[in-house]
């Protein structure tokens, strides 16, 4: 069965400071692996994708990393900001057949002054 | 461009009733989907079509059915309400995978709903 886990489950940070969230997968065959935002009360937004042949990708001050050997990523997030305060979840998408995404349960991030 | 806009926004339903929530998009997007997100828990998959006049089951179909006779609207319906579906729905669209596999899915903002 595909499966996403997603650690710290909640994480709170000093604004200013960086963190680094976790995804561990099970998804195979692997297509790809995306990490959203999701502000409270709001839909989830695309921060960057990566692919099997890609292994960084930055977005600003998020910078996503992936070993596909060992089925992990991670998402650093840099200079922390208020705004910041939010929920990140990973996802992961197989190649072929029926595209159904395996959803994390998402690293509720907290930023205080 | 709004891109994919869901109503309401929030509902209160006694058990038993009906309701249907909508959903649209103007991205000209063919594949839709329609998640639900209960607390604690990862997104899943009620239905999704990839186009108009095709839909087909996701993880957690029963209770719900959908349609989608156009592009743009992708509505959801819930025909006996039961508190177990009391949770927050997303709507969201994408390009074909196949053909854009790199491409983003779209959400809206929710409805939130709770069924007493």
């Amino acid at each position: 069965k595909n499966q996403v886990e997603q650690s710290p489950q909640s994480l709170i940070i000093l604004e200013g400071k960086n963190c680094t969230l976790q995804c561990n997968y099970t998804v195979s065959p692997f297509s790809n692996l995306r990490w959203y935002k999701q502000d409270t009360g709001r839909g989830p937004v695309s921060l960057t994708i990566m692919t099997f042949s890609e292994n960084t990708k930055s977005n600003g001050r998020y910078t996503a990393t992936l070993d596909a050997d060992t089925k992990q990523s991670s998402l650093h997030i840099t200079a922390s900001q208020l705004s910041d305060s939010a929920s990140y979840i990973c996802v992961v998408s197989a190649r072929g057949g029926s595209y159904i995404p395996t959803f994390g349960r998402g690293t509720s991030l907290i930023v205080h002054p | 461009n709004a891109g994919v806009t869901q109503t309401p926004k929030f509902r209160i339903l006694k058990i038993g009733q009906s309701m249907t929530l909508q959903c649209t998009q103007d991205m000209n997007h063919n594949y839709m989907y329609w998640y639900r997100q209960d607390p604690g828990m990862g997104l899943k998959l009620i239905y999704y079509s990839v186009g108009a006049g095709i839909t087909d089951k996701g993880e957690v179909p029963n209770g719900y059915n959908v349609s989608r006779s156009t592009t743009e609207d992708f509505p959801l319906r819930l025909e006996l309400a039961a508190p177990s579906q009391t949770s927050v729905y997303f709507c969201a669209s994408s390009y074909p995978w196949e053909a854009l596999p790199d491409e983003p899915q779209h959400f809206g903002d929710g409805t939130r709903l709770s069924i007493l």
